[in-house]
């Protein structure tokens, strides 16, 4: 199993210009993540999905959009980049989303709008 | 938005030293407490899941135990090891806000021979 992964691992876009994080994972899970790391501050949920076509709002959901047409992808799409978009986003899937089950993450996409 | 605090921020340790540091969280509405290891340039990767008060879980030279009426989860390296440095994250899982954690800042730990 290739587990989740994403892609591009880096990107430099500059502001007002568009783009979307892909995230694929193999391993069948329902629940799927988007988080964004700010330094000092920890994982923040941006979107989350608990099957296809099913997605709701996480803490920091302005400047997002996200979709979930199968089980396997959900991309995150950047409208309009802002400087404070800049940040790791790391995508994430588990087997529930009752909390007792750890989420595997991603190795994450470093995004700097200049 | 629940408050999950971590402390220290950042700890520095001999090789061969124990070592232990807390995640405090609101003991309302408790379900359960993650805990991940991240290296940097890496993934977060799972250490524990811990779901009932007075839970220890142990990963090779790694323990956490869990009080959930206080509201607090120590973790602790024994014997630290320079592979061991990373940042520790903790994540809370709360009744109202099912799968979705909340993750507190992280305690650096730096492993110097």
């Amino acid at each position: 199993n290739a587990g989740v992964t994403q892609t591009p691992k880096f990107r430099i876009l500059k502001i007002g210009q568009s783009m979307t994080l892909q995230c694929t994972q193999d391993m069948n899970h329902n629940y799927m993540y988007w988080y964004r790391q700010d330094p000092g501050m920890g994982l923040k949920l941006i979107y989350y999905s608990v099957g296809a076509g099913i997605t709701d709002k996480g803490e920091v959901p302005n400047g997002y959009n996200v979709s979930r047409s199968t089980t396997e992808d959900f991309p995150l799409r950047l409208e309009l980049a802002a400087p404070s978009q800049t940040s790791v986003y790391f995508c994430a899937s588990s087997y529930d989303l009752q909390g007792r089950y750890t989420q595997y993450f991603g190795p994450g996409t470093r995004l700097t709008v200049l | 938005i629940l408050n999950v605090e971590q402390s220290p921020q950042s700890l520095h340790v001999q090789e061969g030293d124990s070592t232990n540091f807390t995640c405090s969280f609101p003991s309302s509405n408790f379900y359960a407490l993650h805990w991940y290891r991240w290296e940097t340039a890496k993934s977060p990767e799972a250490l524990f899941v811990m779901t009932l008060n007075g839970d220890e879980k142990k990963k090779g030279r790694i323990s956490a135990t869990l009080n959930t009426k206080e509201g607090y989860s120590y973790l602790y390296i024994k014997g630290s090891q320079p592979e061991d440095s990373a940042t520790y994250l903790c994540a809370l899982c709360a009744t109202d806000s099912w799968g979705k954690l909340q993750f507190g800042a992280g305690t650096q730990v730096v492993v110097t021979p």
